[in-house]
């Protein structure tokens, strides 16, 4: 059973467009955070919801928007793609906030999308 | 401006040797300090820690948190090729998150 899903794992595209990548949790928990991580490995904190409620929005483009129809889910929709959109995108969930109650954050295999 | 800095920014070693990644960080609000395991996909979790001087061990990897000096560093003893991973360093102060720039570490046979 695979406990935090991503779809798709690819994602080619060209500029300009819309697109949206789904995250599933299986694992129970209240949290949900989406992450970048660009050609360098260099992991970034986008979002978090705990309970639905966006509690972490750090500074993206407001062409990029979280949407958490309930707690299993976050989903992350993108608009007017840029080359610079073009990374590897993780899902991740965890009870509880991660850095607080010391519960492992668990992730999805992530979404490499490429902008053309 | 919050910030975290590891190294090095990466190790070749040979199978057998101990090594010792280093994470410090300046934030404000500090609440833990956590290490990931990253290999060809998603980072896996090592390690959260809290307090200053307490020693959290797993099997042949061991970190340390020194709250005052403001760095945490990973022990990996009798490395094995199956180590070879980038290592995430995370710091986590009230409702935030930051990751440092990892630590490639390749162990050769």
């Amino acid at each position: 059973d695979t406990a935090v899903s991503q779809t798709p794992k690819y994602l080619v595209t060209q500029m300009g467009n819309d697109k949206s990548i789904k995250c599933e949790q299986n694992l129970g928990h209240d949290t949900m955070y989406w992450y970048k991580q660009d050609s360098k490995k260099f992991l970034k904190i986008m979002f978090s919801y705990n309970n639905k409620e966006l509690i972490i929005n750090e500074t993206v483009p407001n062409r990029f928007s979280p949407k958490s129809p309930d707690k299993a889910h976050l989903n992350l929709h993108i608009n007017s793609l840029e080359l610079g959109d073009s990374a590897v995108y993780f899902c991740a969930s965890s009870q509880g906030w991660v850095g607080g109650s010391n519960q492992p954050q668990h992730f999805g295999d992530g979404t490499r999308l490429s902008i053309l | 401006e919050d910030k975290v800095v590891q190294s090095p920014l990466s190790l070749v070693v040979h199978e057998g040797d101990t090594v010792t990644l280093n994470c410090s960080y300046e934030v404000t609000n500090f609440r833990s300090l956590l290490w990931y395991k990253q290999e060809k996909k998603a980072p896996t979790f090592l390690f959260m820690l809290t307090s200053s001087g307490i020693e959290k061990k797993s099997g042949r990897l061991s970190s340390i948190l020194d709250k005052k000096e403001l760095f945490s560093i990973l022990n990996i003893t009798a490395t094995q090729t199956g180590d070879s991973a980038i290592y995430l360093c995370a710091v986590a102060p009230r409702n935030q998150f930051y990751f440092g720039t990892g630590t490639s570490l390749t162990v050769i046979p």
